[in-house]
């Protein structure tokens, strides 16, 4: 079974880097699929962050680009996040995610909240 | 970006009844077309790809269908468990947007 788990400080202070890291189970990176990150604020909706494949290969949403980096650790099976810069309104629930051929998402993460104050 | 459109907002149900949810594409996505469910504190749940595909488990009175720009879910016959939010995604363009979400309720 596969099993994703994010992990990370569930504060950071703004102008700060969000760092998370997604831990996979069940399933190897290197086999394939894409990783995903997607994001959803306090009682709002779903966000895509970005998608990588395991030969690092990465895709960005636009509205954040400047500020992601996603890089994958192929020999520790896991994934991660980083965004710089973090204002209020980064404060979400962080959730990692596989992706088939990096469409859908079919296995997520419980997520982790991540509260950007001072 | 394609914007995704969901209706309605939310939708007032009586268990055994038959909702039908709507999404909307600002520009086709062939089938390219996921659905989600999420019940308060948990992870969206993969329901259907493809428009029409139900995923892995997922019980048979959950069904998608639709084209282009116009799609919907429908369950056929709402159990309890059934009651949570409903969200579409698109994947034929970068980047991957998601609907805003439709609140299915206890009437």
């Amino acid at each position: 079974q596969v099993q994703l788990q994010e992990s990370g400080p569930g504060l950071v202070k703004p102008s700060e880097t969000l760092s998370l890291t997604c831990t996979v189970s069940g399933y190897s990176i290197s086999s394939g699929y894409y990783w995903g990150w997607i994001r959803q604020p306090p009682g709002k909706g779903l966000e895509w962050i970005g998608s990588i494949y395991h030969s690092g290969s990465a895709y960005y949403n636009p509205s954040l680009k400047s500020r992601v980096t996603i890089s994958v650790d192929t020999s520790n099976n896991q994934f991660s996040l980083k965004l710089s810069s973090v204002i209020a309104a980064d404060t979400a629930v962080y959730y990692c995610a596989r992706a088939p051929a990096a469409y859908y998402f079919d296995y997520w993460g419980r997520g982790t909240l991540v509260t950007v104050s001072s | 970006e394609i914007v995704m459109t969901q209706s309605p907002a939310t939708l007032s149900v009586s268990p055994g009844e038959r909702p039908t949810l709507s999404c909307r594409a600002s520009q086709s996505v062939s089938s390219n077309l996921a659905w989600y469910q999420q019940k308060p504190g948990q992870a969206p749940r993969l329901l259907i790809y493809g428009a029409s595909t139900r995923a892995t488990g997922i019980p048979a009175r959950f069904s998608g269908s639709g084209s282009g720009t116009e799609f919907t879910l429908t369950i056929s016959s709402l159990q309890s468990e059934d009651f949570a939010i409903y969200y579409c995604q698109q994947y034929i363009n970068w980047p991957r947007t998601f609907g805003q979400g439709t609140k299915v309720e206890i009437k």
